[in-house]
Formats: structure tokens, sequence, C-alpha cells
């Protein structure tokens, strides 16, 4: 597509429940990333992935929180029994190479209740 | 240390004067890139400039143009003829080769006053 798509928009869920949080990015775009932004902070790098590997977990809060890639394409961040400080705007991004700068999707705001 | 740092949480400028944002940032890396992103209330980011450490020249796309200083890892973004539209909070970022990531500032929210 023409830009990185996120589904869904915004998320409500209950404490102790799981998520799942999509992202699509620009075709070709090969290196894909997921950042968490909390109510009026910075961006939180969470995940890294180059094709379907994902190099760098390191950003990863706990363990509740996993990703995936699949044919170098999709992917799909997924948090497990969710917590109120969970609650933020998860952002994904794609580029084609690495000096080139990410390009963003909209965000899915999750919010825990 | 990974880090960027924005010392001004808010600033406001009048509509059509300029104003700068600051940003510092801290790198063992000889090559890396620079960026500036917008973010409107939307919440989407948007590539505003990008520079590259090894070139001397500053970057420039139409109303928004770089300060970059190498030696002092510095790399403030001047907006001149401010419009309402650039509204928005603006983030500095770098990208480290070796950890292959974007690494952002915590934002500088700007206001413009028509």
């Amino acid at each position: 597509g023409a830009g990185v798509s996120q589904s869904p928009s915004n998320k409500v869920t209950e404490k102790g429940k799981d998520v799942e949080l999509r992202c699509d990015p620009i075709s070709g775009h090969t290196a894909l990333y997921w950042y968490r932004q909390s109510l009026g902070q910075g961006l939180e790098f969470l995940i890294y992935f180059q094709g379907n590997s994902a190099p760098d977990k390191s950003g990863l809060p706990s363990d509740r929180f996993s990703a995936e890639r699949t044919g170098g394409s999709v992917s799909t961040l997924t948090i497990q029994r969710t917590q109120q400080e969970d609650s933020a705007v998860y952002l994904c991004a794609s580029s084609r190479w690495t000096g080139s700068g990410y390009t963003f999707g909209s965000g899915t705001r999750l919010t825990v209740v | 240390a990974q880090t960027v740092t924005q010392s001004q949480p808010e600033m406001s400028v009048q509509e059509a004067e300029t104003v700068t944002l600051s940003c510092t940032y801290d790198t063992s890396e000889s090559d890396y890139y620079l960026f500036w992103y917008k973010q409107p209330p939307s919440r989407q980011m948007i590539l505003v400039i990008r520079q590259e450490a090894y070139k001397q020249q500053n970057a420039t796309e139409n109303r928004f143009s770089v300060n970059f200083q190498k030696a002092a890892k510095s790399f403030s973004l001047k907006i001149s003829d401010s419009q309402l539209g650039d509204a928005a909070m603006y983030f500095c970022a770098q990208f480290f080769q070796g950890a292959q990531k974007l690494v952002f500032g915590q934002g500088t929210r700007l206001t413009i006053n028509p």
C-alpha cells in the first residue's frame, strides 16, 4: 500500500485480556519497527525486524510482549495478560534502508481498563 | 550511551516569525543520520528533515532548516515564517548504525500564536 497501515486504530480491553496489534508496512520495505508512546512522552523502542527475523528484541518490556513478522510483510505485536501500564499508543514504522528514515503508521491507541 | 536530548519541553512563536528547536545527542559513531519528525494531534509521525553526519552542508526543506554542529553533537531545527499548521510535537532522532534503530528525544511541543 501507499503507507504503513495499523489496525485497530483504537482498542479498549479489560485488564488480564490478550490483545493483538497489526502492522502492514509499505511494500518493499524490509525493516519494520515497533515503538510505544505513553501519554505526553517520547517514543520507546520495542522491537526491530529485518525481513522475518528480529535481531533486536531488547526493548520488549516484559515476557508478556511478543511480536512476529510473516512473509517479510505484516507484523503482529501481542500483549498477553494486559496491565493498566500497557496503556499507550503503539506505533509501527517501516523503512527501505537504514538511513532513509522511517515511515510511520497512525498507531493503535490501547487503553486497558 | 545512546541518548538524544531536547531541552525545551514547550516553545511558542508568533505566526510568521522564526523559531529554533534545540537537540543534542551522544554517540561514539562517526557515521550516522539525524532526523526531525513532526507529530500533530492526529499522532501521525511525519518526517520533516534528514541530515547525514558525513555531510558538512546543513539540510534544508523549504521553510525548515537545520544547524548541524558535529563536534558539539548539536542538531537544531529552524522553522522560518511559522504557520498555524506547524503547531505539533517535534521529535529529534538519531539513527544508530550499530543498534540499527532510531532513538528519539522527549519532544518539544510547539505552539503557534496567531
